[in-house]
């Protein structure tokens, strides 16, 4: 089946740094990445999509300069969250497209800003 | 944004009893999928259903859609503890972009 890892599963950092999340297609080519935000017990909201050699497309109210997206292969696309702050804390979840629509999701990253 | 609601929010059952899960949304779709995430962790595809058809099984799973009501019902039969987990269902366009709906939090009492 289709893998995609997502690294760092958690990370803690201090109010001000920026903070790297990877997501990497293992065993496919994904022409297309998408990056999600979830809150507890809430459901995923779509941030932007990554296509690969192309700028990502942000969602109505995501602010592209405080979330970079950069997706250099068919098989990494990187999420930074630049100048972090508490209100940034979430779970932040990769995914990949591949053939008929289905989307293969990374394991997710919690972040938490101190 | 999200598509649309879920319901319910929340369903505990006994282990061998059928879960039913329903799912509403609001524009017109190219399909739609059902996602299972267990707490902390990333999303697995369980099954995509075409706005052509109107029934799918898999497993122990069956997906029903009614695009003139614009609903979809997720039914896991002799459900087990390790159904355990929060239910999504996504709404697809001609592209790979899904939006999701609110979810519902499946416990399954051994």
């Amino acid at each position: 089946g289709a893998v995609v890892s997502q690294h760092p599963s958690w990370v803690i950092c201090k109010s001000g740094t920026s903070v790297k999340i990877e997501c990497r297609s293992l065993d496919f080519q994904a022409t297309t990445m998408f990056w999600y935000r979830q809150f507890p017990k809430q459901s995923l909201m779509l941030m932007a999509t990554s296509n690969e050699g192309s700028k990502a497309t942000y969602e109505q109210g995501v602010e592209k300069d405080k979330f970079l997206i950069n997706h250099a292969s068919l098989t990494l696309s990187t999420l930074t969250v630049t100048s972090a702050h508490p209100e940034d804390s979430s779970f932040y979840i990769c995914s990949g497209g591949r053939a008929r629509n289905i989307q293969y999701f990374g394991a997710g990253t919690r972040l938490s800003v101190l | 944004s999200q598509q649309g609601e879920e319901d319910p929010q929340a369903l505990s059952i006994q282990e061998g009893e059928n879960a039913t899960m329903n799912c509403s949304y609001k524009t017109s779709i190219n399909n739609l999928q059902w996602y299972r995430q267990n707490s902390g962790r990333g999303l697995v595809h369980l099954i995509l259903i075409r706005s052509n058809e109107r029934e799918k099984h898999s497993g122990r799973l069956r997906v029903t859609l009614d695009t003139s009501k614009k609903s979809s019902s997720l039914l896991i039969t002799a459900s087990r503890a390790a159904d355990t987990a929060s239910y999504f269902c996504a709404t697809g366009d001609s592209s790979y972009k899904l939006i999701f709906g609110s979810g519902t939090r499946l416990l399954v009492r051994p």
